[in-house]
């Protein structure tokens, strides 16, 4: 049983281009989310999805676009990097939302530099 | 909006000492709480969560926490620690994110660096 994973696990940009992170879930969870992690920073929420074909700005999506084209599937895209978008993502599923009994389950992060 | 503070950004423990590690929110409503457990180059584990009734919670690893609604806390404690204890702790509250209000996610606070020395 995999549980979350998220596809790279590093890469590295220059300003500009774009690209697109995958996270796959094998638990047949509803909902899924995308933070990132920055130094001192904690995680913060980029956009969440509630079910297939669905998606929702969460508290920093600016410069993020996120398609759930499939149930176990949420991409997260970056159309022109910045270096402003260097860090940690995260992507996390959960049965049911946060406001339930049921947690989240994160991957083990994509670490994205833009140069 | 919500928010969670954690005060400390380090701390160090003696092996097989107690450890408390705080935890203060900001919400208008009843919080959601949890703790998460990140080891070095991992994601995230949960350790705990309170949603409501026993304001003492267990979790697993030998953690518990502690909801008192008068301080805005929930600070997270173990009486004895180990050294594969040592990560980053991070204390979340459930969110409201949405303009439109009824969002989901989990805010963070920036984390507690948790080293234990031999």
């Amino acid at each position: 049983n995999a549980g979350v994973t998220q596809t790279p696990k590093f890469r590295v940009l220059k300003t500009g281009q774009s690209m697109t992170l995958l996270c796959a879930q094998d638990m047949n969870h509803e909902y899924m989310y995308w933070y990132r992690q920055d130094p001192g920073m904690g995680l913060r929420l980029i956009h969440y999805s509630v079910g297939e074909g669905t998606t929702a700005k969460g508290e920093v999506p600016d410069g993020y676009n996120v398609s759930r084209l499939k149930k176990q599937n949420f991409l997260l895209g970056l159309e022109s990097a910045a270096p402003s978008q260097t860090s940690v993502y995260f992507c996390a599923s959960s049965y049911s939302g946060t406001y339930s009994n049921q947690p989240q389950h994160f991957g083990d992060g994509t670490r994205l530099s833009i140069l | 909006a919500q928010s969670v503070t954690q005060p400390d950004i380090h701390i160090t423990v003696s092996e097989g000492a107690s450890l408390e590690l705080r935890c203060n929110y900001s919400y208008g409503a009843t919080p959601y709480l949890f703790w998460y457990v990140q080891s070095p180059g991992q994601g995230l584990q949960l350790l705990l969560k309170y949603f409501s009734g026993d304001t003492l919670v267990q979790g697993i690893k030998g953690f518990e926490a502690e909801f008192k609604r008068s301080q805005s806390s929930f600070n997270l404690r173990k009486p004895s620690v180990h050294w594969s204890d040592a990560a980053e702790y991070f204390c979340a509250v459930g969110s409201v994110f949405s303009i439109g209000g009824g969002a989901d996610g989990l805010t963070f606070g920036k984390g507690t660096h948790l080293i234990i020395q031999p």
